[in-house]
């Protein structure tokens, strides 16, 4: 499995658009990229999965370069409930599911 | 709604006094994982099963077990807890066991031991 690095915490204000990127320098070719979202006192949720590219969905998108050794996740317009850990894992289809958690970027947003 | 549900959320344990955790779900899901999860750290595998079939992680304590009775149901057993064992204790399920899965974590029991 890739090993992550991710920044530890990031500040917002309400309104703006948060990048969290993510590296990956290890990323293996049939390596995917995920995000999940952490609430307090809560599990984590899946927020964006994504190989190449850009992959945009409801919540967020998703920035991967073409050589794919860091990712930024988007957050547009935040809000006070965004704040949360965030964190990036990388695996391939053949992982057995096994999510490794990186140390997660705690996100504070703020009026 | 589909989901998955962990009880207690909050369980009390005196010290070397066995504790189960219990955990459910609705999704139908072939494979059940229990993750550890300190406080200010991230969640870390404990175990998981893909149907019946019982994968343990390499440095996953002894004092740790686990029972899948049903497709439906997980249990976790804490033989004797510690005072590091205090943590919360996450429930995830996904259809298949690979990275591309999503994984659909439970709200999580915070095990105390006093």
């Amino acid at each position: 499995l890739a090993k992550t690095t991710q920044p530890i915490s990031m500040d917002s204000y309400e309104g703006q658009e948060v990048n969290i990127t993510c590296s990956h320098n290890n990323i293996a070719t049939n390596d995917y990229i995920t995000w999940y979202q952490q609430f307090p006192s809560q599990g984590p949720r899946f927020i964006i999965q994504g190989y190449k590219t850009k992959v945009t969905n409801e919540v967020a998108s998703l920035f991967i370069p073409a050589d794919r050794k860091s990712s930024t996740l988007s957050l547009p317009r935040v809000s006070l409930s965004d704040t949360a850990v965030y964190y990036c894992l990388v695996g391939d289809r053949d992982s057995w599911g096994k999510l490794q958690f990186g140390a997660g970027t705690q996100v504070v947003v703020t009026p | 709604d589909a989901m998955v549900i962990q009880n207690p959320r909050y369980q009390v344990t005196q010290f070397g006094k066995p504790v189960t955790l219990s955990c459910s779900q609705t999704l139908n899901h072939n494979v059940m994982y229990w993750y550890q999860q300190k406080s200010s750290q991230a969640p870390k595998l404990l175990f998981h099963y893909y149907d019946k079939d019982f994968n343990n992680e390499a440095d996953t304590p002894d004092n740790f077990q686990s029972r899948r009775p049903n497709t439906s149901f997980c249990f976790l057993d804490i033989r004797s807890p510690g005072l590091g064992d205090a943590a919360m204790y996450l429930c995830a399920t996904s259809r298949e066991r690979q990275a591309t899965d999503t994984q659909y974590f439970g709200p999580g029991t915070r095990l105390t031991v006093l």
